[in-house]
């Protein structure tokens, strides 16, 4: 057990919709990642969120967007859903200065029709 | 930009038997962290082996050891007396300012 949970474990949204995904870090840690994971590949970089500002993004465009609270918790929405967003969607959190060790939760996968 | 390279999409070994996985990255980077990634069939992404760039001792975690040659930018997973439940997709995984950059990954079966 990583103490980093998701949530819901699974989604089903259609084409444009609009959706949101939940992750309880663990506690004490004030950076939370977000990954996307298609179908037989490795998790790629969406952004990082520090003491609630974004720390940094990978290549994925203003409609994937997030919130980190004070409590350690963070939200992924993700607007105008496509059909390329069915993925596995992964929670990392860390703690700076911890050798950049970053501990997953289950993930949430989500399937648009 | 770093990329990560795992050249072996699958592998099989059979059960107490000793198994390595290969990677190999790329970056300009001086002072950065790799790591190894398992996720069984669960999806649950389980932190394996971590290597620090900056020490040359190897990391070793129980039966999991790496082979980090950092000229040749290489960083190998062994494992020893392989055991069912080490059955998983493995991921390497590169950190540089806290963004983890994951290879492709290799689906490693351990045989009864």
């Amino acid at each position: 057990e990583t103490g980093v949970t998701q949530s819901p474990t699974h989604l089903i949204k259609t084409r444009g919709q609009q959706v949101t995904l939940r992750c309880s870090s663990q506690s004490g840690h004030n950076t939370v990642s977000w990954y996307q994971q298609a179908l037989g590949q490795g998790p790629q970089f969406i952004f990082q969120y520090y003491r609630e500002e974004e720390n940094g993004r990978g290549n994925f465009p203003p409609r994937f967007s997030g919130l980190q609270f004070p409590n350690y918790s963070s939200e992924l929405n993700v607007n105008a859903l496509e059909l390329d967003d069915s993925a596995l969607y992964l929670c990392a959190s860390s703690l700076v200065g911890e050798k950049e060790t970053q501990y997953f939760g289950p993930g949430t996968r989500l399937l648009v029709l | 930009a770093q990329t990560v390279t795992q050249s072996q999409p699958e592998m099989s070994v059979q059960e107490a038997e000793t198994v390595t996985l290969s990677c190999t990255y790329d970056t300009s980077e001086n002072n950065y962290y790799l790591f190894w990634y398992k996720q069984p069939p669960s999806r649950q992404m389980i932190l394996v082996i971590r290597q620090e760039a900056y020490k040359q001792q190897n990391a070793t975690e129980n039966r999991f050891s790496v082979n980090f040659q950092k000229a040749a930018k290489s960083f190998s997973l062994k494992i020893s007396d392989s055991q069912l439940g080490d059955t998983a997709m493995y991921f390497c995984a590169f950190v540089w300012a806290r963004q983890l950059t994951f290879g492709s990954g290799t689906q490693l079966t351990v045989l009864p």
